[in-house]
């Protein structure tokens, strides 16, 4: 599974759009990218998935450049409870079940 | 729907002794899978089973640690004998196929 990259911490106003990175640059045309976080003690918590079109749930947005190359967790209006580590995962369904988590976002969300 | 079920949510024990945590997945789901979270090491998978057959445990550190789904609905998680550097929060997550991993709320472990 291809490697991924995001910035180790961000900050956000709540009320306020909050925009995650992510680089995946060496991403096959199979895998998908997939966004869970955790919030402190807490399990990771699935968000959303995609694999090359922009995705939305109730929780988030997915937005994945034409390439490939990179993609973009947006959470629309950021509430305190928003808080969390966020990781970005690119996987095949059809390859390697396991899920590399690496470091992540550490998202704050200031009030 | 009840989502992943870990049981005890807090295990406090010595050194030396035996830990058995557990993990009931959702309901459905055929695949299970045991991780562990540390602060220096990040979210490790341990093992994982489908349809209630270990494929994975490659994860696992050494052969204190065990695993075993004698059914679909249940898994254990067995360290024996304990040590201080087992501390952790250990996390079990299913899936149905291929699909996405749903986590449990987590067991954290400290072993003194």
């Amino acid at each position: 599974d291809a490697k991924t990259t995001q910035p180790p911490s961000m900050d956000c106003a709540e009320g306020r759009a909050a925009n995650l990175p992510c680089n995946h640059s060496t991403i096959s045309g199979n895998e998908y990218v997939y966004w869970y976080r955790q919030i402190h003690s807490q399990g990771p918590q699935y968000i959303i998935h995609g694999l090359k079109n922009n995705e939305t749930n109730e929780m988030a947005s997915l937005i994945i450049t034409e390439d490939r190359k990179s993609s973009t967790l947006i959470l629309p209006h950021a509430t305190l409870r928003d808080t969390a580590v966020y990781y970005c995962i690119v996987r095949s369904p059809s390859g390697t079940y396991k899920y590399i988590f690496g470091t992540g976002t550490r998202l704050k969300v200031l009030a | 729907d009840a989502g992943v079920i870990q049981s005890p949510r807090h295990e406090v024990t010595e050194m030396g002794q035996e830990v058995t945590l557990r993990c009931k997945p959702i309901s459905g789901h055929n695949s299970l899978f045991w991780y562990r979270q540390t602060m220096m090491r990040g979210l490790e998978l341990l093992i994982y089973f489908n349809n209630n057959v270990p494929i994975d445990d490659s994860g696992m550190p050494e052969d204190r640690f065990s695993a075993k789904m004698p059914n679909a609905s249940f898994s254990t998680l067995k360290i024996q004998p304990s040590e201080p550097r087992d501390s952790a929060v250990y996390f079990c997550a299913s899936r149905i196929g291929s699909d996405t991993q749903y986590f449990g709320p987590g067991t954290r472990l400290t072993v003194l």
